[in-house]
Protein backbone atom coordinates (compact mmCIF):
# COMPACT_ATOMS: atom_id res chain seq x y z
CA UNK A 1 0.00 0.00 0.00
CA UNK A 2 1.07 3.74 -0.62
CA UNK A 3 2.09 5.28 2.68
CA UNK A 4 1.65 9.11 2.70
CA UNK A 5 2.56 10.38 6.19
CA UNK A 6 2.29 13.55 7.61
CA UNK A 7 4.51 14.34 10.52
CA UNK A 8 2.28 16.49 12.80
CA UNK A 9 -1.05 15.45 13.79
CA UNK A 10 -1.87 18.69 15.50
CA UNK A 11 -0.06 21.65 16.21
CA UNK A 12 -0.95 25.16 18.16
CA UNK A 13 0.95 28.14 16.89
CA UNK A 14 0.72 31.38 17.72
CA UNK A 15 0.23 34.28 15.46
CA UNK A 16 3.18 35.27 13.31
CA UNK A 17 4.49 32.02 13.82
CA UNK A 18 6.17 30.43 10.84
CA UNK A 19 4.81 27.04 10.56
CA UNK A 20 6.10 24.10 8.22
CA UNK A 21 3.83 21.23 7.86
CA UNK A 22 5.44 17.72 6.50
CA UNK A 23 4.66 15.68 3.94
CA UNK A 24 6.23 12.13 2.85
CA UNK A 25 5.28 9.52 0.51
CA UNK A 26 6.92 5.94 -0.11
CA UNK A 27 5.87 5.46 -4.36
CA UNK A 28 7.78 7.30 -5.77
CA UNK A 29 5.07 9.15 -6.89
CA UNK A 30 5.19 12.35 -8.98
CA UNK A 31 2.45 14.52 -8.28
CA UNK A 32 1.71 15.60 -4.83
CA UNK A 33 -0.52 18.02 -3.39
CA UNK A 34 -1.88 19.89 -0.40
CA UNK A 35 -5.46 20.44 0.64
CA UNK A 36 -7.00 22.46 3.04
CA UNK A 37 -10.11 20.99 4.62
CA UNK A 38 -12.37 23.28 6.35
CA UNK A 39 -16.53 22.67 7.45
CA UNK A 40 -18.56 23.60 4.57
CA UNK A 41 -16.19 23.99 2.48
CA UNK A 42 -14.69 20.77 1.25
CA UNK A 43 -11.35 20.30 -0.39
CA UNK A 44 -9.38 23.18 -1.24
CA UNK A 45 -6.13 22.78 -3.07
CA UNK A 46 -3.70 25.02 -1.94
CA UNK A 47 -0.47 24.01 -4.16
CA UNK A 48 0.67 20.81 -5.99
CA UNK A 49 3.47 20.22 -7.36
CA UNK A 50 4.68 17.62 -10.89
CA UNK A 51 8.00 17.61 -10.27
CA UNK A 52 11.40 17.69 -8.07
CA UNK A 53 11.27 21.68 -7.69
CA UNK A 54 7.92 22.59 -9.83
CA UNK A 55 4.88 24.02 -8.10
CA UNK A 56 2.22 25.29 -9.22
CA UNK A 57 -0.80 27.12 -7.62
CA UNK A 58 -4.18 25.75 -6.76
CA UNK A 59 -7.35 27.39 -5.96
CA UNK A 60 -6.23 29.39 -2.09
CA UNK A 61 -2.56 29.40 -2.38
CA UNK A 62 -2.69 33.01 -0.62
CA UNK A 63 -0.83 33.06 2.54
CA UNK A 64 1.28 29.66 1.93
CA UNK A 65 4.31 28.66 0.17
CA UNK A 66 5.69 25.11 -0.83
CA UNK A 67 8.87 23.12 -1.37
CA UNK A 68 9.72 20.16 -3.37
CA UNK A 69 13.34 19.39 -2.77
CA UNK A 70 13.29 15.86 -3.03
CA UNK A 71 10.71 13.23 -4.97
CA UNK A 72 9.28 12.00 -2.17
CA UNK A 73 9.07 15.33 0.27
CA UNK A 74 6.04 18.00 -0.25
CA UNK A 75 6.48 20.89 2.70
CA UNK A 76 3.39 23.47 3.25
CA UNK A 77 4.81 26.72 4.46
CA UNK A 78 3.08 29.43 6.45
CA UNK A 79 5.50 32.12 6.53
CA UNK A 80 3.32 34.34 8.98
CA UNK A 81 0.53 32.14 10.37
CA UNK A 82 -2.52 33.65 11.00
CA UNK A 83 -6.10 32.63 13.21
CA UNK A 84 -7.96 32.30 9.38
CA UNK A 85 -4.90 29.77 9.02
CA UNK A 86 -6.86 27.53 11.64
CA UNK A 87 -7.32 24.18 9.92
CA UNK A 88 -7.33 20.63 8.66
CA UNK A 89 -4.44 20.48 6.04
CA UNK A 90 -3.99 17.02 4.07
CA UNK A 91 -1.57 15.99 1.77
CA UNK A 92 -2.29 13.89 -1.01
CA UNK A 93 -0.36 12.10 -3.72
CA UNK A 94 -0.83 10.15 -7.62
CA UNK A 95 1.85 8.56 -9.25
CA UNK A 96 1.15 10.71 -12.56
CA UNK A 97 0.74 8.79 -16.21
CA UNK A 98 -3.03 8.46 -16.23
CA UNK A 99 -3.56 7.48 -12.48
CA UNK A 100 -5.94 9.69 -11.02
CA UNK A 101 -6.37 8.29 -7.64
CA UNK A 102 -5.34 10.16 -4.72
CA UNK A 103 -3.58 8.90 -1.69
CA UNK A 104 -4.09 11.10 1.14
CA UNK A 105 -2.42 11.15 4.72
CA UNK A 106 -3.75 11.35 7.87
CA UNK A 107 -4.16 14.70 8.12
CA UNK A 108 -2.65 17.81 10.48
CA UNK A 109 -4.97 19.62 12.52
CA UNK A 110 -3.28 23.12 12.96
CA UNK A 111 -4.78 25.84 15.29
CA UNK A 112 -3.01 29.22 15.27
CA UNK A 113 -3.81 31.24 18.37
CA UNK B 1 -10.93 26.95 -13.99
CA UNK B 2 -13.29 23.67 -13.06
CA UNK B 3 -16.05 24.61 -9.82
CA UNK B 4 -17.72 21.84 -9.05
CA UNK B 5 -21.47 21.89 -6.81
CA UNK B 6 -22.34 19.10 -5.36
CA UNK B 7 -26.04 18.69 -3.89
CA UNK B 8 -27.17 18.41 -0.91
CA UNK B 9 -24.96 19.30 1.75
CA UNK B 10 -26.55 16.57 4.06
CA UNK B 11 -28.51 13.72 3.47
CA UNK B 12 -30.29 11.65 6.47
CA UNK B 13 -31.70 8.38 4.88
CA UNK B 14 -33.18 5.43 6.88
CA UNK B 15 -31.10 1.84 6.52
CA UNK B 16 -32.16 0.04 3.45
CA UNK B 17 -33.05 2.83 1.86
CA UNK B 18 -31.40 4.52 -1.18
CA UNK B 19 -29.37 7.93 -1.50
CA UNK B 20 -28.48 9.78 -3.91
CA UNK B 21 -25.52 12.33 -4.19
CA UNK B 22 -25.52 14.96 -7.24
CA UNK B 23 -22.78 16.89 -8.65
CA UNK B 24 -22.30 19.76 -11.38
CA UNK B 25 -19.13 20.84 -13.39
CA UNK B 26 -18.29 23.84 -15.01
CA UNK B 27 -14.97 23.00 -17.51
CA UNK B 28 -16.41 21.01 -20.20
CA UNK B 29 -12.63 19.61 -20.54
CA UNK B 30 -13.30 17.64 -17.30
CA UNK B 31 -12.73 13.78 -18.06
CA UNK B 32 -12.79 12.54 -15.26
CA UNK B 33 -14.88 11.92 -12.14
CA UNK B 34 -14.06 10.28 -8.57
CA UNK B 35 -16.01 10.25 -5.55
CA UNK B 36 -14.48 9.91 -2.33
CA UNK B 37 -15.93 8.95 1.01
CA UNK B 38 -14.41 9.82 4.52
CA UNK B 39 -15.41 8.72 7.45
CA UNK B 40 -15.22 10.70 10.75
CA UNK B 41 -11.66 10.87 12.01
CA UNK B 42 -10.05 9.51 8.64
CA UNK B 43 -8.72 10.24 5.30
CA UNK B 44 -10.66 10.51 2.44
CA UNK B 45 -10.57 6.81 0.23
CA UNK B 46 -11.70 6.79 -3.19
CA UNK B 47 -15.05 4.55 -3.59
CA UNK B 48 -15.72 5.03 -7.28
CA UNK B 49 -14.65 6.83 -10.58
CA UNK B 50 -15.91 7.28 -14.03
CA UNK B 51 -14.33 8.53 -17.20
CA UNK B 52 -16.21 10.82 -19.59
CA UNK B 53 -16.58 7.61 -22.32
CA UNK B 54 -18.45 5.38 -20.03
CA UNK B 55 -22.27 6.87 -19.18
CA UNK B 56 -22.53 4.55 -15.91
CA UNK B 57 -20.73 2.63 -13.61
CA UNK B 58 -21.28 0.19 -10.49
CA UNK B 59 -19.90 -1.83 -8.00
CA UNK B 60 -21.80 -3.80 -5.66
CA UNK B 61 -24.30 -0.82 -4.16
CA UNK B 62 -22.90 2.05 -5.91
CA UNK B 63 -23.38 3.02 -9.05
CA UNK B 64 -22.13 6.34 -10.40
CA UNK B 65 -23.82 7.99 -13.91
CA UNK B 66 -22.54 10.77 -16.12
CA UNK B 67 -24.27 13.18 -18.31
CA UNK B 68 -21.65 14.71 -20.50
CA UNK B 69 -24.24 17.35 -22.06
CA UNK B 70 -25.44 18.80 -18.92
CA UNK B 71 -22.34 18.21 -17.21
CA UNK B 72 -23.51 16.43 -14.14
CA UNK B 73 -22.40 13.10 -12.85
CA UNK B 74 -24.17 11.56 -9.88
CA UNK B 75 -23.79 8.84 -6.91
CA UNK B 76 -26.12 6.54 -6.41
CA UNK B 77 -26.09 4.38 -2.87
CA UNK B 78 -28.69 1.39 -3.10
CA UNK B 79 -29.91 -0.61 0.49
CA UNK B 80 -28.13 1.52 2.23
CA UNK B 81 -25.99 0.65 5.88
CA UNK B 82 -25.19 2.71 9.15
CA UNK B 83 -21.14 2.19 8.01
CA UNK B 84 -22.26 3.80 4.80
CA UNK B 85 -22.40 6.69 7.05
CA UNK B 86 -19.70 9.61 6.22
CA UNK B 87 -18.93 12.52 4.21
CA UNK B 88 -18.75 11.95 0.39
CA UNK B 89 -17.16 14.23 -2.17
CA UNK B 90 -17.34 14.44 -5.89
CA UNK B 91 -14.46 15.72 -7.85
CA UNK B 92 -13.69 16.47 -11.59
CA UNK B 93 -10.07 16.88 -13.41
CA UNK B 94 -8.82 17.25 -16.69
CA UNK B 95 -6.21 14.75 -16.44
CA UNK B 96 -3.59 14.56 -19.08
CA UNK B 97 -0.18 15.94 -19.30
CA UNK B 98 1.51 17.23 -16.30
CA UNK B 99 -2.07 18.42 -14.78
CA UNK B 100 -3.90 15.73 -11.72
CA UNK B 101 -5.48 18.83 -10.70
CA UNK B 102 -8.65 17.48 -8.75
CA UNK B 103 -11.80 20.27 -8.03
CA UNK B 104 -13.60 18.71 -5.52
CA UNK B 105 -17.21 19.78 -4.31
CA UNK B 106 -17.81 20.74 -0.52
CA UNK B 107 -18.95 17.49 0.41
CA UNK B 108 -22.27 15.53 1.49
CA UNK B 109 -23.13 14.43 5.01
CA UNK B 110 -24.95 11.12 4.33
CA UNK B 111 -26.12 9.83 7.87
CA UNK B 112 -27.80 5.99 7.98
CA UNK B 113 -30.54 5.94 10.75
CA UNK B 114 -30.98 2.05 11.83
Amino acid sequence: DVKVTQSSRYLVKRTGEKVFLECVQDMDHENMFWYRQDPGLGLRLIYFSYDVKMKEKGDIPEGYSVSREKKERFSLILESASTNQTSMYLCASIQGAGANVLTFGAGSRLTVL
Amino acid sequence: GENVEQHPSTLSVQEGDSAVIKCTYSDSASNYFPWYKQELGKRPQLIIDIRSNVGEKKDQRIAVTLNKTAKHFSLHITETQPEDSAVYFCAASASGGSNYKLTFGKGTLLTVNP
